[in-house]
């Protein structure tokens, strides 16, 4: 079946130590996105990638870097997690976000612990 | 600012009908998207508004009143499963979505 893969599921890391979660998608779709979610929250956007056009959400700490090395991979880097870093981080594709159906495909997201 | 309103809890009794409301203030209408998401995983799309009116789809049907700002997400026949958070999420004229906090729907025996 066509779908989003998030790795790890969930990861533990310590303060400041570097973290990387992926994300690969079958379903041959244009744009992939990654959100942080708290508990409770609203998903938030913090990029996403139309192609190979990166797009920076203007509230997006520096600490947050991604990388989309071609269609089908996308990853995200914590470069120094700090304790309010801890959140599930979706990853989302969708085949256009200039159209009013652009539905969402979500991965099952990977859940991170600060220590 | 754009702002997206949800109450945060629901509870509900099996087998019955609930309606969890959406009303949003934001730059511009580009349609308005429900999803589903059970604890602990990821949202799942479950339906998309555009025109005023119902859009029914099996057990979940959802209305929208764009002179109005408000949708709202009506589950009949409600099952245990159905326990879950539901997101109201509207795209603004800039194709960006803007997301509510969710409902957390608690249904019981």
């Amino acid at each position: 079946d066509a779908m989003v893969i998030q790795n790890p599921r969930y990861q533990v890391t310590q303060f400041g130590k570097p973290v990387t979660l992926s994300c690969s998608q079958t379903l041959n779709h244009n744009v992939m996105y990654w959100y942080q979610q708290k508990s409770s929250q609203a998903p938030k956007l913090l990029f996403h990638y139309y192609d190979k056009d990166f797009n920076n959400e203007a509230d997006t700490p520096d600490n947050f870097q991604s990388r989309r090395p071609n269609t089908s991979f996308c990853f995200l880097d914590i470069r120094s997690p700090g304790l309010g870093d801890a959140a599930m981080y979706l990853c989302a594709t969708s085949r256009d976000p200039g159209t009013g159906a652009n539905v969402l495909t979500f991965g099952a997201g990977s859940r991170l612990t600060v220590l | 600012g754009q702002n997206i309103d949800q109450p945060t809890e629901m509870t509900a009794t099996e087998g019955a009908i609930v309606q969890i409301n959406c009303t949003y203030q934001t730059s511009g209408f580009n349609g308005l998207f429900w999803y589903q998401q059970h604890a602990g995983e990821a949202p799942t799309f479950l339906s998309y508004n555009v025109l005023d009116g119902l859009e029914e789809k099996g057990r979940f049907s959802s209305f929208l009143s764009r002179s109005k700002g408000y949708s709202y997400l009506l589950l009949k026949e409600l099952q245990m499963k159905d326990s879950a958070s539901y997101l109201c999420a509207v795209l603004d004229s800039n194709y960006q979505l803007i997301w509510g906090a969710g409902t957390k729907l608690i249904i019981k025996p």
